[in-house]
C-alpha cells in the first residue's frame, strides 16, 4: 500500500525556517517524481514544488523561488521541503504527493494527509 | 502560466441527479505526445485530494464508474451521473502539460 506521511509543520515567526519530511513506503521512491502542494486555510490547492527521481532536477512556484528548496533521499525513502524566510503567505497545509509513471501515461496520484506550517507572531 | 477556471463554483444536488463540472484552461493542454494534461481531484471534507480523471478522461484505478470526463483543447468537463451522499467535497481540475503545475479554483459539491 502507498504511503506518505508528511511531518515537520508547526509554528514559526515570520522569516524563520522549517524543514518538511515526507517518509515513503509500499512503492520504488527512487524511480517516481515527488511534489509539494499547498493549501492555505480555507483555499484551494497551489503546486509549491516538484523534484525527479533522481533529485537532480528542481522546479518551483514563483512565490516561493529562492526560499524554498525541494530535495529527497532515495536511501532513506523521504521527501524534504526546507523552507526559510517564511513569510504569513507561507501559512498551508503542506502535501506531499508522487506523480507516478505507468503504461504511458503521468498521474499525480498518492497524497500525504498533509502538515499544517503557521506563520505567525 | 496556465490559469485554470472551474465553474459554478458551487453545486447543491439531489441524490440520484446527474451534476457538471466545467473546467477550461488559458491554453491547450494537448502535448504533442498526442496527450491531455488535464486530471480531475476530489477533496472529500478533512482528507487530502484522491484523483479520479487522468488525461482528461481515463478512470484512475477504483474510481466508480458514474464518474466521466470530456472534453479537449481547453474545455473540459466532469459529469457524476448519479450523484452520492459520499460524493460531497470540492472538485479540482488540473493541469500538468506546464510548469507551474495549475489548479482550477474548486467545485464545492453539496447534497440537498
Amino acid at each position: 500500500e502507498v504511503q506518505l506521511v508528511e511531518s515537520g509543520g508547526g509554528l514559526v515567526q515570520p522569516g524563520g525556517s522549517l524543514r518538511l519530511s515526507c517518509a515513503a513506503s509500499g512503492f520504488t521512491f527512487s524511480s517516481n517524481w515527488m511534489h509539494w502542494v499547498r493549501q492555505a486555510p480555507g483555499k484551494g490547492l497551489v503546486w509549491v514544488s516538484r523534484i525527479n527521481s533522481d533529485g537532480r532536477s528542481t522546479n518551483y512556484a514563483d512565490s516561493v523561488k529562492g526560499r524554498f528548496t525541494i530535495s529527497r533521499d532515495n536511501a532513506k525513502n523521504t521527501l524534504y521541503l526546507q523552507m526559510n524566510s517564511l513569510r504569513a503567505e507561507d501559512t498551508a497545509v503542506y502535501y506531499c504527493a508522487r506523480e507516478y509513471y505507468g503504461s504511458g501515461s503521468y498521474v499525480v496520484d498518492y497524497w500525504g494527509q498533509g502538515t499544517l506550517v503557521t506563520v505567525s507572531s | 502560466d496556465v490559469v485554470m477556471t472551474q465553474t459554478p463554483l458551487s453545486l447543491s444536488v439531489t441524490p440520484g441527479q446527474p451534476a457538471s463540472i466545467s473546467c477550461k484552461s488559458s491554453q491547450s493542454l494537448l502535448h504533442s505526445d498526442g496527450k491531455t494534461y488535464l486530471y480531475w481531484y476530489l477533496q472529500k471534507p478533512g482528507q487530502s485530494p484522491q484523483v479520479l480523471i487522468y488525461e482528461g478522461s481515463n478512470r484512475f484505478s477504483g474510481v466508480p464508474d458514474n464518474f466521466s470526463g470530456s472534453g479537449s483543447g481547453t474545455d473540459f468537463t466532469l459529469k457524476i451521473s448519479r450523484v452520492e451522499a459520499e460524493d460531497v467535497g470540492v472538485y479540482y481540475c488540473m493541469q500538468s502539460i506546464q510548469l507551474p503545475y495549475s489548479f482550477g479554483q474548486g467545485t464545492k459539491l453539496e447534497i440537498k
